[in-house]
């Protein structure tokens, strides 16, 4: 069936950086958009970014772009955000999400979510 | 971009209807047919539950529907059920390129 699997969370200083990865099945990959959100303890979702079905366009939400870089490996039905200069306020637990077939900006299928916390 | 507005919280009995509204602007909502909405239970991942303003995924009850009128949308829930009691989430395409979330209703079944 669909799956998406978040791993890489973890606690990291301030100014750190950490890679997370998302792995696919079930569905191709290699079609869709791929987005990441990003939920902070007790709070609501917030869009991370997004990215084309060939890594071609990449777009970003205002308070990660410069910092956060969203890619993908087709050939491992692999999502990836590497996350560099972290900060406390980046502490969330962070889903991969693919968009729905047709359009891009919905996401039906979504990890269970990997833990980052930023925090010395 | 700002968050859309949602009400904190909203409440009904079994077997009533509800709605929730989600206000945003005329950069977001009001620009594009490209508003969804989310159900979150505690602990778990949101799921899908309408996608351009009022498309439901397979699988979804119909007792979900979805509408917009200018810079607001609205999920409206008929014959509320216990299960459906959780946190909602709208969402919109924005001018930006980029995805704007509104700030979460929570949903008590009384």
């Amino acid at each position: 069936q669909v799956q998406l699997v978040e791993s890489g969370g973890g606690v990291v200083q301030p100014g750190r950086s950490l890679r997370l990865s998302c792995a696919a099945s079930g569905f191709s990959f290699s079609s869709l958009g791929m987005h990441w959100v990003r939920q902070a303890p007790g709070k609501g979702l917030e869009w991370v970014a997004l990215i084309s079905y060939d890594g071609s366009n990449k777009y970003y939400a205002d308070s990660v772009k410069g910092r956060f870089t969203i890619s993908r490996d087709n050939s491992k039905n692999t999502l990836y955000l590497q996350m560099n200069s972290l900060r406390p306020e980046d502490t969330a637990v962070y889903y991969c999400a693919k968009r729905i077939l047709g359009v891009l900006w919905s996401m039906d299928v979504w990890g269970q979510g990997t833990t980052v916390t930023v925090s010395s | 971009q700002s968050a859309l507005t949602q009400p904190a919280s909203v409440s009904g009995s079994p077997g009533q209807s509800i709605t929730i509204s989600c206000t945003g602007t005329s950069s977001d909502i009001g620009g594009y047919n490209y508003v969804s909405w989310y159900q979150q239970h505690p602990g778990k991942a949101p799921k899908l539950m309408i996608y351009d303003v009022t498309n439901r995924p397979s699988g979804v009850s119909n007792r979900f529907s979805g509408s917009k009128s200018g810079n607001t949308a609205s999920l409206t829930i008929s014959g509320l059920q216990a299960e459906d009691e959780a946190d909602y989430y709208c969402s919109s395409y924005t001018t930006s390129t980029t995805l704007v979330f509104g700030g979460g209703t929570k949903l008590t079944v009384l």
